[in-house]
């Protein structure tokens, strides 16, 4: 079936590390986005990628990372300047002109 | 110090009635909108999308309606079931300029509808 996969589902960062949250897509969607969900919040957006090698920031981009060098594969990197970084992550993609986003299930990061 | 959470909207209502989920919307150059649900530790589900040029759109038990006028947006759900308890979200899409839409989507707070067997 075709979607989106976002892993791991939970993890977990040690103070002054950076991780990477994985997102992949089977769809042939050109554009794809990370959003940061915190509880009882809506969705806002940290990153997103209209074409392969290239992406804009979002609202709220300060501390984190991407790359987009695969049509499937837009990665996340929360970097040690992210001072709170706990909050469930979520991936999109969509066809680029006006089409709704189709969403993973999220990957939720906690600090130890 | 002691934090304040958000306190979302919520709707309750009994199985088998027709529920109105509420959105206000801020930007009058939106000109694509999308419903989506999101169930507890799940990402956001597609529910129904409408373009700026339509003020109603149906699917499966399902009907949005758009009102520009006073930039309001609302989804009913016809005969309501459990299953359709979630927190739903809407969405806007500003275009851009040129008048062509790329999904760059601004997500509302949410609603949490419980439905009550």
């Amino acid at each position: 079936d075709g979607g989106i996969t976002q892993s791991p589902k939970y993890l977990f960062r040690k103070e002054g590390q950076n991780v990477t949250l994985s997102c992949e897509q089977n769809l042939n969607h050109d554009a794809m986005y990370w959003y940061r969900q915190d509880p009882g919040q809506g969705l806002r957006l940290i990153y997103y990628s209209q074409i392969v090698n290239d992406f804009q920031k979002g609202d709220i981009a300060e501390g984190y990372s991407v790359s987009r060098e695969k049509k499937e594969s837009f990665p996340l990197t929360v970097t040690s300047a992210q001072k709170n970084p706990t909050a469930f992550y979520l991936c999109a993609s969509s066809m680029v002109r006006g089409q709704p986003q189709h969403f993973g299930d999220g990957t939720r990061l906690s600090i130890l | 110090g002691e934090s304040v959470g958000l306190h979302l909207p919520t709707l309750s209502v009994q199985e088998g009635d027709n529920s109105i989920i509420n959105c206000a919307y801020s930007n009058s150059a939106s000109d694509y909108f999308i419903w989506y649900k999101q169930e507890s530790g799940k990402g956001p589900q597609f529910i129904i999308d409408i373009r700026s040029n339509m003020d109603k759109r149906q699917g499966q038990r399902v009907t949005v309606l758009l009102n520009k006028t006073v930039k309001h947006l609302s989804l009913q759900i016809a005969a309501t079931q459990p299953g359709d308890s979630a927190v739903y979200f809407c969405a806007e899409n500003i275009s851009s300029g040129g008048g062509t839409s790329y999904g760059k989507l601004t997500f509302g707070q949410g609603t949490i509808l419980t439905v009550h067997p």
